[in-house]
């Protein structure tokens, strides 16, 4: 049963839109939530974290918000530029598991077309 | 910046060879670990260590095996290569500050033939 669902597989967006990557999780006790960026062969690379008692954090062009009640946060990517293209992760700390173990969605694959 | 290296970066091998896949990191972090990822496929988690001496199996089981000499070092070893074993091999070592950040080498795209 997965703990951290990223249900859309792929998302195709303009260059210079708004890209909007969603993320839902089952467990409550999760305590930090954090995306990371994947291009193919190389590694993930961490994006942006948001803590549970935030609602929302932002660096640069990237956003995430955090929903609690919904059990939902998401990632706003604006304006996207062909660059982030690549495959991107939710994942979620669980304090009550084994420190440091993060819980990883499936991804979400974003094209950003020229 | 991370610093966390993954060799080969590429491997072809034929069945039945025993291989080891390398990682290490000079951040000083004690805990690491080995993922399994298949493309478009999420992150299995399939060995992590606490530091010296400490190797735990994760949540996907593997035929491979880990060992931890040295804070640094993490390799991962498969005694009989099968072709079910073509997969890409992501080591990361995490930051016990929170949001815990993992930090990922560029991984090992294994094939066997």
């Amino acid at each position: 049963d997965q703990q951290v669902k990223q249900n859309s597989p792929s998302l195709s967006v303009q260059e210079g839109r708004i890209s909007i990557l969603n993320c839902d999780y089952t467990n409550s006790m999760f305590d930090y939530f954090l995306w990371y960026k994947k291009y193919p062969a190389e590694g993930p690379t961490f994006l942006i974290s948001i803590s549970s008692i935030k609602d929302k954090n932002e660096d640069g062009r990237f956003t995430v918000f955090l929903n609690k009640s919904a059990k939902h946060l998401s990632l706003h990517i604006v304006p996207s530029q062909p660059g982030d293209s690549a495959v991107y992760f939710c994942a979620a700390s669980n304090p009550r598991g084994s420190q440091g173990n993060l819980i990883f969605g499936k991804g979400t694959k974003l094209s950003v077309k020229p | 910046e991370a610093d966390i290296y993954q060799t080969p970066r590429y491997l072809v091998i034929g069945t039945g060879k025993k291989i080891t896949l390398e990682c290490s990191q000079t951040m000083g972090h004690d805990k690491m670990y080995w993922y399994q990822q298949d493309p478009g496929m999420e992150l299995h988690l399939i060995h992590y260590s606490y530091g010296v001496n400490s190797t735990e199996k994760g949540d996907l089981s593997s035929e491979s095996t880990v060992s931890r000499i040295r804070t640094e070092h993490f390799p991962l070893t498969l005694e009989s290569a099968r072709p079910s074993h073509t997969s890409q091999y992501l080591c990361a070592s995490v930051s016990l500050l929170p949001p815990y950040e993992q930090y990922f080498g560029p991984g090992t795209r294994l094939t066997v033939t």
